[in-house]
């Protein structure tokens, strides 16, 4: 399997702030790397695919980057809404695996 | 607008058979290029896949859990459905589905989730 490891685990954020996630994998998965926004007792959302474009109806404030094996997620002016978890996940091979997450708390 | 929603018993046995149901409105499941998919949470934990299953039946499924996992469509009612058998406490989690959108003609990201359903192990 393809371990997927993001970094920090969690981080404090103040509205306004530039944050960046990092995610990496174990081996080479060319861009077949997506990233997820959830919130508590929600279901996960799409954020990113193809590691940099953007899904449909998602702020331009949420871009992502990377390819290979480091890949990053970057919120450029964090909203109050954006406090949540970050999961990145691999569509490469199977199975799709996901990273443990990043929670963005409120400074 | 596409609409998934999970139904299914909340609470199963030890040793039985666990079988979620995913309704999808607004769109057809039979729809070319599209995957559907299972993936779980544990309280409190990540995200694990499950397993999907292609417009046209093509199914492919996480090694850990295949020997225990079904992956079923129902074109008939607009419906995918979950089966996972001898289950255990290790089963206990939230269960979602959701739609796979294709890249290069292949299952790619997780675009449209249900809620999400919980599911309990006790006898």
């Amino acid at each position: 399997d393809i371990q997927m490891t993001q970094s920090p685990s969690s981080l404090s954020a103040s509205v306004g702030d530039r944050v960046t996630i990092t995610c990496r994998a174990s081996q080479n998965i060319v861009t077949y790397l997506n990233w997820y926004q959830q919130k508590p007792g929600m279901a996960p959302k799409l954020l990113i695919h193809a590691a940099s474009s953007l899904q449909s109806g998602v702020p331009s404030r949420f871009s992502g980057s990377g390819s290979g094996t480091q890949f990053t997620l970057t919120v450029s002016g964090l909203q109050p809404e954006d406090f949540a978890t970050y999961y990145c996940q691999q569509s490469y091979i199977i199975p799709r695996t996901f990273g443990q997450g990043t929670k963005v708390e409120i400074k | 607008q596409v609409h998934l929603q999970e139904s299914g018993p909340g609470v199963v046995k030890p040793s039985q058979t666990l079988s979620l149901t995913c309704t999808v409105s607004g769109g057809s499941i039979s729809s070319d290029g599209y995957y559907w998919t299972w993936i779980r949470q544990h309280s409190g934990k990540g995200l694990e896949w499950i397993g999907y299953i292609s417009y046209s039946g093509f199914t492919r499924y996480n090694p850990s859990l295949k020997s225990r996992v079904t992956i079923s469509l129902d074109t008939s009612k607009n419906q995918f459905s979950l089966n996972l058998s001898s289950v255990t406490d290790a089963d206990a989690a939230v269960y979602y589905c959701a739609r796979v959108i294709p890249r290069d003609s292949f299952p790619d990201a997780f675009d449209i989730w249900g809620q999400g359903t919980r599911v309990t192990v006790s006898s």
